[in-house]
């Protein structure tokens, strides 16, 4: 069975730090470009990052650019997301996701939840 | 970076009815649009790519179309476990921006 589980969620204050992790099983995760989404409470979906099958070739959104950082080992099977100067705004359920081969994202974990609060 | 929008925000409609969601890029994306399905309390699921290619196990009676700016998810049918919100999300480049979303309640 295609599984990704994240984990590494919990309740911040603003200006502190974060690494999610997400671990794949049942598919070649070393083949596979690797996102995370994220969605606020009530809010829509948003784009976060992305990461290449080799970790070489990273993208970010604007909201997050400069204080996220996307990174990946294929023998772990696992994808992290290591989020820095944490504003309530990046409050959240962070979803890992894999990338289909035909593009699209086809799997998702079931999230994981930050909170940024003081 | 290229905007997505949706409309409508929100739509009612009967069972058996056909639906149509627009989805619409800022900027000339060819057909690399996908589609999302998220039910209430749920995790996203994954249901077109290349804007009208089906997903494997995605029932027959939703359909996608379009290209360059106008993207179009039809359900033809609306069945009452299609209450759900709808993402169209580009992915030409990064950012994989999605719309903001068209809720699908039934009437």
């Amino acid at each position: 069975e295609v599984q990704l589980v994240e984990s590494g969620g919990g309740i911040v204050q603003p200006g502190g730090s974060l690494r999610l992790s997400c671990v794949a099983s049942g598919f070649s995760f070393e083949t596979k470009w690797m996102h995370w989404v994220r969605q606020g409470p009530g809010k829509g979906l948003e784009w976060v990052s992305r990461i290449k099958t080799d970790g070489s070739i990273t993208a970010y959104a604007d909201s997050v650019k400069g204080r996220a950082t996307i990174s990946r080992d294929n023998a772990k099977k696992t994808v992290y997301l290591q989020m820095n100067s944490l504003r309530p705004e990046d409050t959240a359920v962070y979803y890992c996701t894999k990338e289909g081969d035909y593009y699209g994202l086809d799997v998702w974990g079931q999230g994981t939840t930050v909170t940024v609060s003081s | 970076d290229i905007q997505m929008t949706q409309s409508p925000s929100s739509l009612s409609a009967s069972v058996g009815d056909r639906v149509t969601i627009t989805c619409r890029a800022s900027q000339d994306i060819s057909q690399y649009v996908a589609w999302y399905q998220q039910k209430p309390g749920k995790v996203p699921k994954f249901l077109i790519y290349r804007t009208s290619r089906l997903h494997s196990g995605v029932p027959s009676r939703f359909s996608g179309s379009g290209s360059g700016t106008h993207f179009t998810l039809t359900i033809n049918g609306l069945q009452p476990e299609d209450i759900a919100t709808y993402y169209c999300q580009k992915y030409d480049d990064s950012p994989w921006t999605f719309g903001p979303g068209t809720k699908v309640e039934v009437k």
